[in-house]
């Protein structure tokens, strides 16, 4: 398994411009997030998705987009991108929600750091 | 609004000294998580906590939760350079999915 895949490792935008982060599983995991790290902030949750077709905002989801519609990949867009959203993205899986069996750990990827100009 | 907060955020120590961190949060919760994270890498998942007293523990980690305080801590034993690193817990926010994140106390330990 390759676990969990995010493309690109590095990006750099020019404000205004959109692009996809791309983030793959092939565990048929069941969960995906994206989260955001920010140097002090720790991670904050941007948006997830409990399975295919079905996502929900999480804790900062203004300026970013989802959708799911297949189990492996959870792509996040940038609409307009904007200085405010440099920072590290990471992807995350798990086998399921942590509410049916909160003991699935999740996996994160390597993650893609983002710099808007 | 679920609040999760860690303390120290710094941590410098010396090999084979023993110390506690702590996390915080301030709304009921069913689990609690740790991970580690080394500079420049992606996030690993430590432990799972679920219920009320318990205790987990890998190597020099042992990790707690205490769901009536609100708190669980993670103690470190006999410290060792390996274990430099930033160190984060998480909560999820009651009846969802989503997890809140505390801001992570940054830990090295010098020979």
């Amino acid at each position: 398994n390759a676990g969990v895949t995010q493309t690109p490792k590095f990006q750099v935008l020019k404000t205004g411009q959109s692009m996809t982060l791309q983030c793959a599983q092939d565990m048929n995991h069941e969960y995906m997030s994206w989260y955001r790290q920010d140097p002090g902030m720790g991670l904050r949750l941007i948006h997830y998705s409990v399975g295919a077709g079905i996502t929900d905002q999480g804790e900062v989801p203004n300026g970013y987009n989802v959708s799911r519609s297949t189990t492996e990949d959870f792509p996040l867009r940038l609409l307009s991108a904007a200085p405010s959203q440099t920072s590290v993205y990471f992807c995350a899986s798990s086998l399921t929600t942590g509410r049916t069996f909160p003991t699935d750990t999740q996996y994160f990827g390597p993650g893609t750091r983002l710099t808007v100009l | 609004e679920l609040k999760v907060e860690q303390n120290p955020l710094f941590l410098s120590m010396q090999e084979g000294k023993n110390y506690t961190i702590y996390c915080n949060y301030s709304t009921t919760s069913d689990r609690l998580y740790w991970y580690r994270q080394d500079p420049g890498k992606s996030l690993e998942s430590l432990f799972v906590l679920l219920s009320n007293g318990a205790v987990k523990q890998e190597g020099r980690l042992m990790a707690s939760l205490d769901t009536k305080a609100r708190l669980s801590t993670l103690h470190i034993t006999a410290a060792v350079h390996d274990l430099s690193a930033t160190y984060f817990c998480a909560v999820a926010q009651g009846g969802s999915e989503k997890l809140v994140f505390g801001k992570g106390m940054k830990l090295t330990v010098n020979p």
